[in-house]
């Protein structure tokens, strides 16, 4: 069955690095374009960055824009958000998730993993 | 930044009734927007897509409607394991956006 599976979270100081991986498998990761969601304690959902099936194209929410890349190895099925000059405020759960549909717009998300922690506090 | 705003913030309800959930989206997104549920604990589970095609395994109950700015988001009977949060995300425009949430709970 479909799965992703993120890892690399942990507590981190401000202006510190992170870089979280997501394991795809049970779907052709190769053809599916992936995201990266996040949700802070007691709080709602927040999309962080979305690539291509190629790694073509890849967007990003302003909060995180010149400071999160989202990239990908589509030979060994993992996506991966490397996380620069880390705030507090950046302090969440880390959802990876699957596009709905390989082609057309839709921006959806229909593959969740559990979800890594990642702390930003000294 | 298209923003999307659910109301109620909590609904009350009992088993078997109805559940309406709104979502307002503050310019016109065609009918592009999903609905998601999260239960405690849980990642978000994929409910509509385009604001009234049910995903893959959804249950009957769940309907969506709208377009342009007003969603709603219908449970018809609510079962035991429906009560949760329920967020809304529009793909009209990037950056994505989800709205606030609505908490189903039991009255």
């Amino acid at each position: 069955q479909v799965q992703v599976v993120e890892s690399g979270g942990g507590v981190v100081q401000p202006g510190g690095s992170l870089r979280l991986s997501c394991a795809a498998s049970g779907f052709t990761f190769s053809y599916y374009g992936m995201f990266w969601v996040r949700q802070a304690p007691g709080q709602g959902l927040e999309w962080v960055a979305f690539i291509r099936y190629d790694g073509s194209d890849k967007y990003y929410a302003d909060s995180v824009k010149g400071r999160f890349a989202i990239s990908r190895d589509n030979s060994k099925n993992t996506l991966f958000l490397q996380m620069n000059s880390l705030r507090g405020d950046d302090t969440a759960v880390y959802y990876c998730a699957k596009r709905l549909l390989t082609g057309g717009f839709y921006y959806y998300m229909d593959a969740w993993g559990k979800g890594t922690t990642v702390t930003v506090s000294s | 930044e298209i923003v999307l705003t659910q109301s109620p913030a909590t609904l009350s309800l009992s088993p078997g009734e109805r559940a309406t959930l709104s979502c307002r989206a503050s310019q016109s997104i065609s009918s592009y927007l999903g609905w998601y549920q999260q239960k405690p604990g849980q990642a978000p589970r994929l409910l509509i897509y385009d604001a009234s095609n049910r995903a893959t395994g959804i249950p009957a109950r769940f309907s969506g409607s709208g377009s342009g700015t007003d969603f709603i988001l219908t449970i018809s009977g609510l079962e035991p394991e429906d009560f949760a949060v329920y967020y809304c995300q529009q793909r009209s425009n990037w950056p994505l956006t989800f709205g606030g949430g609505t908490k189903v709970e039991i009255k």
